[in-house]
């Protein structure tokens, strides 16, 4: 019983560099999000999806970009990495209407 | 926009004290509020939730009370133990929408025997 899982847990870039995160729910929830967590800062929305194949933006979408290709999978795509970037991010799950399931989070550093 | 506002921590406290951490939120409409809890090293957990005025949210001791005249989610627990020390996220979600949470800034709670 996996719930929510996310990969890599870690990482170091360099600047410019690009790189997946890759989030995957055995749960067969509907919606998926991707949330980066910042000292002092809470956790804020990157994007979100409520289905296969669809996505929106959400309150910090700059530099990101997002892809639903399967119900199961959510990633999380970083073009040209920068020092801003460097962050946890959390991706989560839910049925519609219903609290979400978080994953483990993705350390990310960049240089 | 929404907007949840949480005491800043860390909140320091002996084994077996009250506790109390502060919400206060800023919302259109009716959303659903939630307590979320990170253990070190780990994702978020749903602690409780309430989705509607009135209605009390518990969860391994811990409550909270959805007050719409005074906006506010407060978290209580009556007897904290050292397993307790995490950090605590306030959040409100819409429930018209997509479910996306807003969230508080956290307060860390250290515990000690």
């Amino acid at each position: 019983n996996a719930g929510v899982t996310q990969t890599p847990k870690f990482r170091v870039l360099k600047t410019g560099q690009s790189m997946t995160l890759l989030c995957a729910q055995d749960m067969n929830h509907e919606y998926m999000y991707w949330y980066r967590q910042d000292p002092g800062m809470g956790l804020r929305l990157i994007h979100y999806s409520v289905g296969e194949g669809t996505t929106a933006k959400g309150e910090v979408p700059d530099g990101y970009n997002v892809s639903r290709l399967k119900k199961q999978n959510f990633l999380l795509g970083l073009e040209s990495a920068a020092p801003s970037q460097t962050s946890v991010y959390f991706c989560a799950s839910s049925p519609r209407g219903q609290p979400q399931h978080f994953g483990d989070g993705t350390r990310l550093s960049i240089l | 926009g929404d907007s949840v506002t949480q005491m800043e921590g860390p909140v320091t406290l002996s084994e077996e004290a009250f506790l109390t951490i502060n919400c206060t939120y800023t919302a259109t409409g009716y959303p659903s509020l939630f307590w979320y809890v990170q253990y070190p090293g780990e994702g978020l957990q749903l602690l409780l939730k309430a989705t509607k005025a009135d209605d009390k949210g518990s969860n391994k001791g811990f409550e909270a009370t959805y007050r719409k005249e005074t906006t506010s989610f407060h978290l209580e627990k009556g007897s904290v133990q050292v397993s307790d020390s995490a950090v605590y996220f306030c959040a409100l979600s819409d429930p018209t929408g997509y479910s996306t949470l807003t969230f508080g800034k956290g307060t860390m709670l250290l515990v000690s025997p």
